[in-house]
């Protein structure tokens, strides 16, 4: 069991490039999370999903793209990298919806550097 | 909305000591939940402790306690007979009853000297 994955670890990236970060959780989690922290600053939600083939934006979506085609993965997508994109990004993952319910589960983050 | 405020960017204790690390937080809601998140060096985010706002009790974690005012909006996290391992960022986090979303402070770090 080894809970949420994310790849890569790290990751430079020009101005204007594209690139996917990677996650999967082997929990059979319904919902899934991505975080984005920058330095000095708490975790901002950028997207979450609900369940496979659903999707919906957190606090702070705008640059981002993400899918969710099997419970498992969760891809996050940069189309037009930008330097206010550098940042550690969480991928997160829970059984139930609401806080109430369930506990939210973390990745190891990806650090991402756009130059 | 709801608001998380940490107000010690830094915090070092002895080994074996006590410290507490402070948080208010802001909320229109009733039905609201409070959480400690520790990240050590590995960036890994590792829930410490949790407490449900209708509970008056304060959560407790072996080591870790919560000191849970909730007139005065306040969460702190006690941490006692420190260890090294213990070194880390600590955050203080809220989620609404019924929502999916957690509102996350600026972070804490805490330094554990031997």
């Amino acid at each position: 069991n080894a809970g949420v994955t994310q790849t890569p670890k790290f990751r430079i990236l020009k101005i204007g490039q594209s690139m996917t970060l990677q996650c999967t959780q082997d929990m059979n989690h319904n919902y899934m999370y991505w975080y984005r922290q920058d330095p000095g600053m708490g975790l901002k939600l950028i997207y979450y999903s609900v369940g496979a083939g659903i999707t919906d934006k957190g606090e702070v979506p705008n640059g981002y793209n993400v899918s969710r085609s099997t419970t498992e993965d969760f891809p996050l997508r940069l189309e037009l990298a930008a330097p206010s994109q550098t940042s550690v990004y969480f991928c997160a993952s829970s059984r139930n919806r609401d806080v109430q319910a369930d506990t939210q589960y973390f990745g190891p983050g990806t650090r991402l550097t756009v130059l | 909305a709801q608001t998380v405020t940490q107000s010690q960017p830094e915090m070092s204790v002895q080994e074996a000591e006590t410290v507490t690390l402070s948080c208010t937080y802001d909320t229109s809601e009733s039905d609201y939940y409070l959480f400690w998140y520790k990240q050590p060096p590995s960036r890994q985010m590792i829930l410490v402790i949790r407490q449900e706002a209708y509970k008056q009790q304060n959560a407790t974690e072996n080591r870790f306690s919560v000191n849970f005012q909730k007139a005065a909006k306040s969460f702190s996290l006690k941490i006692s007979d420190s260890q090294l391992g213990d070194a880390a960022m600590y955050f203080c986090a809220s989620g609404q009853g019924g929502s999916e979303k957690l509102v996350f402070g600026k972070g804490t770090k805490l330094t554990v000297n031997p």
